[in-house]
């Protein structure tokens, strides 16, 4: 949807770089989800953020919301293979189904 | 718990067939959502559920039908399959809207249309 983009929409990485993917709306979120694609498989739900300003953090991918709550970022830290594959970010408008943006592949490299 | 499970995982249809997607559920989810995906495009929402009895459109609804007869099941029909239609469909299902929790995805069908 247009009324979220991510950028890059490609990135390639060396393996343990650090990385960012962001995601910015239109309009004014409820949520944003960020969920994580292996080539050719479903998507895996990484985590989900509500309010303005929130920080979360699994294993090695910290994902925020920004105090506007209109755009959100993930990062990487010392990225490895397992990192590879499609991001997507997935916005709440309150009582209405999720709209996705359209991804960014993650490539890491040796 | 199974979670979302969708049949066939790969089909390959002749412009003009028939086919239904099957997506079924085991959480007792209200809510439950067909996207497809393809290349450069993103996920987009063909239709939806808010419970059985009840849906409604999405962002690309032509030359789709769907049904939700019980809470568990939401098929996704493609009555005269078209070229455009060959995508990679997520059937996806959580709680209810608003509801603060993530969907949970299927693992996708690969349909062709030759």
């Amino acid at each position: 949807s247009q009324e979220l983009e991510q950028s890059p929409q490609s990135l390639i990485v060396q393996e343990g770089k650090n990385l960012t993917i962001n995601c910015t709306s239109s309009k004014t979120l409820y949520g944003l989800y960020w969920y994580k694609q292996k080539y050719g498989e479903g998507l895996i739900f990484l985590m989900m953020l509500q309010k303005g300003g929130e920080e979360k953090s699994h294993e090695k991918i910290t994902a925020k919301l920004d105090e506007k709550k209109q755009q959100s970022s993930l990062h990487i830290t010392a990225s490895q293979p397992s990192h590879a594959g499609i991001y997507l970010c997935g916005a709440d408008r309150g009582n209405t189904p999720l709209v996705f943006g359209k991804g960014t592949r993650l490539s890491v490299i040796a | 718990n199974a979670g979302v499970t969708q049949t066939p995982k790969f089909q390959v249809l002749k412009t003009g067939q028939s086919m239904t997607l099957q997506c079924a559920q085991d959480m007792n989810h209200e809510y439950m959502s067909w996207y497809r995906q393809d290349p450069g495009m993103g996920l987009r929402l063909i239709h939806y559920s808010v419970g059985a009895g009840i849906t409604d459109q999405g962002e690309v609804p032509n030359g789709y039908n769907v049904s939700r007869s019980t809470t568990e099941d939401f098929p996704l029909r493609l009555l005269l399959a078209a070229p455009s239609q060959t995508s990679v469909y997520f059937c996806a299902s959580t709680p209810g809207v608003g509801s603060n929790s993530p969907l949970h995805f299927g693992n996708g069908t690969r349909l062709t249309v030759t």
